[in-house]
């Protein structure tokens, strides 16, 4: 297995509500990321687990609630999001340092209404 | 601060063409550096991964180089196809154990 799977595909939220993104590996990684992009532009680093720990957290507001409960799930927990953070999330997945590249997931569409 | 510039930003050629995207950097200290394709709406997919101690990697129709004393890395592509039609990413992962990206190149190929 060589793909990192994220759920679901697409999904509309409003701002009072809570929903999680979902991601799985399967390729023995011990890095997982969270990343957000927005149209025409490149994506940005939000989280790093290494080790199923959390060792980056860029300066994410709180409404985003990272959770890596084994090396091969990583959730994004989502809670009284705003309409800017429509955009497309992916979550990639490396060795650690990256010796082997990155792979990352298909991404989760998210619209705030 | 690591920034990377990718040009051309956007790119409009015939099929059949050879092309060059280009991929600068302005620390040379890096552990590797990655090419991604992202078609739009969709996630990336990894074309061509070097090594900092390697010079190039080639995949295909596709050849990636990698000079660091200048910080630059190009990416070939061969005999362009309209299938080629994406936007193409350069990333490096240097010692904050961070994938920094570049600003991209839009290539529409048409037939």
């Amino acid at each position: 297995d060589t793909e990192v799977t994220q759920t679901p595909k697409h999904l509309v939220m409003g701002m009072t509500n809570k929903k999680s993104l979902k991601c799985e590996q399967h390729m023995g990684h011990r890095a997982m990321y969270w990343y957000k992009q927005k149209a025409k532009k490149p994506p940005e680093l939000m989280f790093v687990y290494s080790y199923e720990k959390l060792s980056i957290n860029e300066s994410v507001p709180s409404r985003f609630s990272p959770e890596c409960p084994n090396s091969s799930l990583l959730n994004l927990h989502l809670h009284a999001l705003q309409p800017e953070d429509s955009a497309l999330y992916l979550c990639a997945s490396s060795r650690v340092r990256g010796l082997q590249g990155y792979t990352f997931g298909s991404g989760t569409r998210l619209t705030v209404v | 601060k690591q920034e990377v510039t990718q040009i051309p930003a956007a790119l409009s050629v015939p099929e059949g063409e050879n092309l060059v995207l280009n991929c600068s950097f302005t620390d040379s200290a890096i552990y590797n550096l990655q090419w991604f394709r992202q078609d739009p709406g969709k996630g990336l997919t990894s074309l061509l991964l070097i090594q900092s101690s390697q010079r190039e990697q080639t995949s295909g129709r596709l050849n990636a180089s990698l000079d660091k004393s200048s910080g630059r890395s190009t990416l070939y592509i061969a005999a362009s196809q309209p299938g080629d039609s994406a936007t193409y990413l350069c990333a490096l992962e240097d010692n904050t154990d961070k994938l920094i990206f570049g600003t991209g190149t839009r290539l529409q190929v048409f037939p």
